[in-house]
């Protein structure tokens, strides 16, 4: 069974101090790891999508990183609207649909 | 594009009462996938649709649960009765086809409250 644990379950920042968000798999045969932002009141935005171990992908100041374990989402110099829950999710070489891990909360503090 | 639409947006509702959930998919996306997201257990898929045909309905909890998708533009959840351990957060989205690349599009969910 595909498992996805995130780490820590909540984290709190000052503003500029960067940090990373851990998530770690357990899936037969990754297609794809994707994580996703979530604000309160909303649903779940799509960010980054990585393939195969070595991948990195950036946005502003986030950037994921792929090993053949894990996933790390490290956010650069964070500011007050970073603020919100990263969701990690995995997809098999099964192609079935995505499962979640239950997140990491984020908070910036200004 | 309006993204994908859930109504409604908050439910209150009693033990025992019928509770029925609305989603209309993006446009052009064959996939629809219904979740429900608790503290406790995060996101959980309950059901999916492909081309408007259920594939996969083994993480709807029990029978009192029933979802289906008439056309490619609407589909529902509903629950009879509802029960207070019914209580979370319901979430639709769709996807342009299931392959490795295609990403989740999320609606912002109905919070679903039985008292």
């Amino acid at each position: 069974e595909d498992q996805v644990t995130q780490s820590p379950e909540a984290l709190r920042l000052q503003e500029g101090e960067s940090s990373s968000l851990n998530c770690s798999y357990t899936v037969s045969g990754l297609r794809g790891l994707f994580w996703y932002r979530q604000d309160p009141g909303k649903g779940p935005e799509f960010l980054f999508t990585l393939y195969s171990a070595g991948e990195e992908k950036e946005k502003e100041r986030l950037k994921a990183t792929l090993t053949k374990k894990e996933s790390f989402l490290h956010i650069t110099a964070p500011k007050p609207e970073d603020s919100a829950t990263y969701l990690c999710a995995v997809r098999n070489s099964g192609n079935t649909p995505l499962v979640f891990g239950k997140g990491t909360r984020l908070s910036v503090i200004a | 594009d309006a993204g994908v639409i859930q109504s409604p947006r908050h439910e209150v509702t009693e033990m025992g009462q019928e509770v029925t959930l609305r989603c209309k998919p993006i446009s052009g996306h064959d996939y629809l996938f219904w979740y429900r997201q608790t503290m406790m257990r995060g996101l959980e898929l309950l059901i999916y649709f492909n081309n408007n045909v259920p594939i996969d309905d083994s993480g709807m909890p029990e029978d009192r649960f029933s979802a289906k998708m008439p056309n490619a533009s609407f589909s529902t959840l509903k629950i009879q009765p509802s029960e207070p351990r019914d209580s979370a957060v319901y979430f639709c989205a769709s996807s342009f086809s299931q392959r490795y690349n295609s990403p989740l599009h999320f609606g912002n969910g109905t919070r679903l409250t039985v008292t």
